[in-house]
């Protein structure tokens, strides 16, 4: 079962980019690694899915390094409206029903 | 196509009683799992339903049941309140495709137990 960790909080200013690093080094082979956003009183909500290498969609990308025992999202040029929790999610393969087990989220805070 | 939709939005319980929240997946998916969310634990996976059959659970008491009906509709009971129950309760669905498919989730249930 992947145990993943991540940051608490990060600080950045609007038009810089960020960088979020979620571990899991016990992540299995069929396994995917899927980030969300979450803000206040709301659900999360899906940003980037990867298995290994890069994914880029139109407001993130995904590293994802050839062990896959990490994996980094990156925000590029933040603005205010960025500021969220972030979490990493890895595991639970539709297919196989497994555990889905969230990072402790990590608390994006963009100042201007 | 609707969201996932969640009743009631918010809800206040005194301890010893039960409470039973409702979650209406997007129409099609299959696929419900439920969470548990409070400012120091982050988001905590309760279980998952599919097809009307439980095929994972989280590490929580037995307190916390769940049961998922034909419509794929899902409800989740917690008997015996204590006030560390209380949180956000979120559920979220998903369909086939590839890898994780994407969790869709609901606003949540907000329950206060006094």
């Amino acid at each position: 079962l992947a145990k993943t960790t991540q940051p608490v909080s990060m600080d950045s200013y609007e038009g810089q980019e960020v960088n979020i690093t979620c571990s899991h080094n016990n992540i299995a082979t069929n396994d995917y690694i899927t980030w969300y956003q979450q803000f206040p009183s709301q659900g999360p909500r899906f940003i980037i899915q990867g298995y290994k290498t890069k994914v880029t969609n139109e407001v993130a990308s995904l590293f994802i390094p050839a062990d896959r025992k990490s994996s980094t999202l990156s925000l590029p040029r933040v603005s205010l409206s960025d500021t969220a929790v972030y979490y990493c999610l890895v595991g639970g393969a539709y297919n196989q029903g497994g555990k889905l087990i969230f990072g402790q989220g990590t608390e994006l805070s963009v100042k201007p | 196509k609707a969201g996932v939709t969640q009743t009631p939005r918010y809800l206040i319980k005194t301890r010893g009683q039960q409470v039973t929240l409702s979650c209406s997946p997007i129409s099609g998916h299959r696929s419900v799992s439920w969470y548990q969310q409070t400012p120091g634990q982050g988001l905590q996976f309760l279980f998952e339903y599919f097809s009307e059959t439980q095929r994972n659970k989280g590490n929580f008491p037995g307190r916390f049941s769940g049961r998922q009906f034909s419509n794929s509709r899902s409800e989740m009971n917690v008997s015996t309140l204590e006030l560390g129950d209380s949180a956000l309760y979120l559920c979220a669905s998903r369909s086939r495709g590839q890898g994780n498919e994407k969790l869709f989730f609901g606003s949540g249930t907000q329950l206060s137990v006094l």
